[in-house]
């Protein structure tokens, strides 16, 4: 039971280099998010998808897209990154049945931008 | 606006050495109060939900509880394995209809043997 994969664990990237983040649930769970946490911060979610099909914004979108790609995969992209996006991002996933939530985590991405 | 404040920022206690973590809420409708646990460079590890002010849980060594304004973590009888930064979030609304979690910035505590 793998939970929630994300991958790469670490990447340093050049300003103005590009890549998307990966993030795969196994739980059937239907809504899947992006944080990032930086210190002093806390953990500020970016974009998130309730269900399949769709996405929004959340709090820090800007710099970032997002792709639902099926149920259990999604991914996030950085097309031009910037040295304030250095920072680790979590992936998480959610399911709200009515009666209770679940709500797990991957373990981060740490990435670097120089 | 949904907000949530953690109190201490950090707690230092001895082995064996009880004490409470804060998580004030304001939040329009409560729906759930998450509590995690973090380790450095690894992701928050779910540890409670709760729903309703009077609900209590357990897991070992911790015990949450939660009023109409503020949850707290009561961790007994520590040892230093319970180090680890603890999170609070809210949940205000259905996810399926766009509600999302609000975190909290977190209780660093070290637990010294």
């Amino acid at each position: 039971n793998a939970g929630v994969t994300q991958t790469p664990k670490f990447q340093v990237l050049k300003t103005g280099q590009s890549m998307t983040l990966q993030c795969a649930q196994d739980m059937n769970h239907n809504s899947m998010y992006w944080y990032r946490q930086d210190p002093g911060m806390g953990l500020r979610l970016i974009y998130y998808s309730a269900s399949e099909g769709t996405t929004d914004k959340g709090e820090v979108p800007n710099g970032y897209n997002v792709s639902r790609l099926n149920k259990r995969e999604f991914s996030l992209r950085l097309e031009s990154a910037a040295p304030s996006q250095t920072s680790v991002y979590f992936c998480a996933s959610y399911r709200d049945s009515g009666a209770s939530t679940e709500a797990f985590f991957g373990q981060g991405t740490r990435l670097t931008v120089v | 606006e949904d907000q949530v404040t953690q109190s201490p920022e950090a707690l230092r206690l001895q082995e064996g050495e009880s004490s409470s973590l804060n998580c004030s809420y304001t939040v329009s409708g409560l729906r759930g109060l998450f509590w995690y646990r973090q380790d450095p460079g690894k992701g928050p590890e779910f540890l409670f939900t709760l729903y309703s002010a009077g609900e209590e849980k357990e897991k070992e060594r911790l015990k949450a509880t939660l009023t109409k304004k503020e949850s707290f973590l009561h961790i007994t009888a520590p040892k230093p394995e319970d180090s680890a930064t603890y999170l609070c979030a809210v949940q205000a609304g259905r996810l399926i209809s766009g509600s999302r979690l609000t975190f909290g910035e977190g209780t660093q505590l070290t637990v010294n043997p």
